[in-house]
């Protein structure tokens, strides 16, 4: 079964709008970590914003933040006021706490358009 | 301070050969690892190393194997390449491995393996 779920292969988003990416994952640990990476053309992974699962609030970093649903599973990266530099695919990750090592898993990703 | 480098950047190889692609992590990072990203089956967990030692392992073949130096440099290898094995290579580098859930890892540029 898939641990990672990104339901969107792809997204066209006006600029300045806001638009979110949609996660949902599948763990039965306890503890774990999400991640949300941006993958430009250019193919190096950027890290954008970490949640953990004890976390009381939602993370948030700069125009992005995380909408953690912990009973539904559920992560969404919602990016405010799009830019057309945003254009990318963007990977919903996971780390569980069980594995005492750094294997992430990663979702198929979202290819997100920007458009002017 | 420096990224992860990733050397060659672009490689072409022919069905039966075998290559071996090479990873500097950022200094001080002592886990590296490796994960393959292709168009169908997305970013897979290759393996991780840390302090010399290959702490896991993704479902790959034995044709697929890797290394790590005392310095933290490391190094993969594929023999007998097919022409499945064509993605983009990509290692990724951390300060510790699994001893936090938000250890970030570091990407570097990638790989582009091509085999005909």
């Amino acid at each position: 079964a898939q641990k990672i779920t990104q339901t969107q292969p792809g997204m066209f988003v006006q600029e300045k709008e806001a638009v979110t990416l949609d996660c949902t994952y599948d763990t039965s640990d306890p503890s774990y970590g999400l991640f949300w990476y941006k993958q430009p053309s250019s193919g190096e992974m950027i890290f954008l914003i970490y949640q953990g699962s004890y976390d009381q609030q939602n993370a948030t970093e700069g125009r992005y933040s995380l909408n953690f649903q912990k009973a539904r599973k559920s992560a969404n990266l919602v990016i405010s006021a799009s830019q057309l530099g945003d254009s990318a695919m963007y990977f919903c990750a996971m780390r569980e706490g069980i594995r005492r090592d750094d294997k992430i898993i990663f979702g198929k990703g979202t290819r997100l358009h920007i458009l002017p | 301070k420096a990224g992860v480098t990733q050397t060659p950047r672009y490689l072409i190889k022919t069905r039966g050969q075998q290559v071996t692609l090479s990873c500097s992590p950022i200094s001080g990072h002592r886990s590296v690892s490796w994960y393959q990203q292709t168009p169908g089956q997305g970013l897979q967990f290759l393996f991780e190393y840390f302090s010399e030692t290959q702490r896991n392992k993704g479902n790959f073949p034995g044709r697929f194997s890797g290394r790590q130096f005392s310095n933290s440099r490391s190094e993969m290898n594929v023999s007998t390449l097919e022409l499945g094995d064509s993605a983009l290579y990509l290692c990724a580098s951390s300060l510790t491995s699994g001893r936090a859930l938000s250890s970030e890892q570091f990407f570097g540029p990638g790989t582009r393996l091509t085999v005909l």
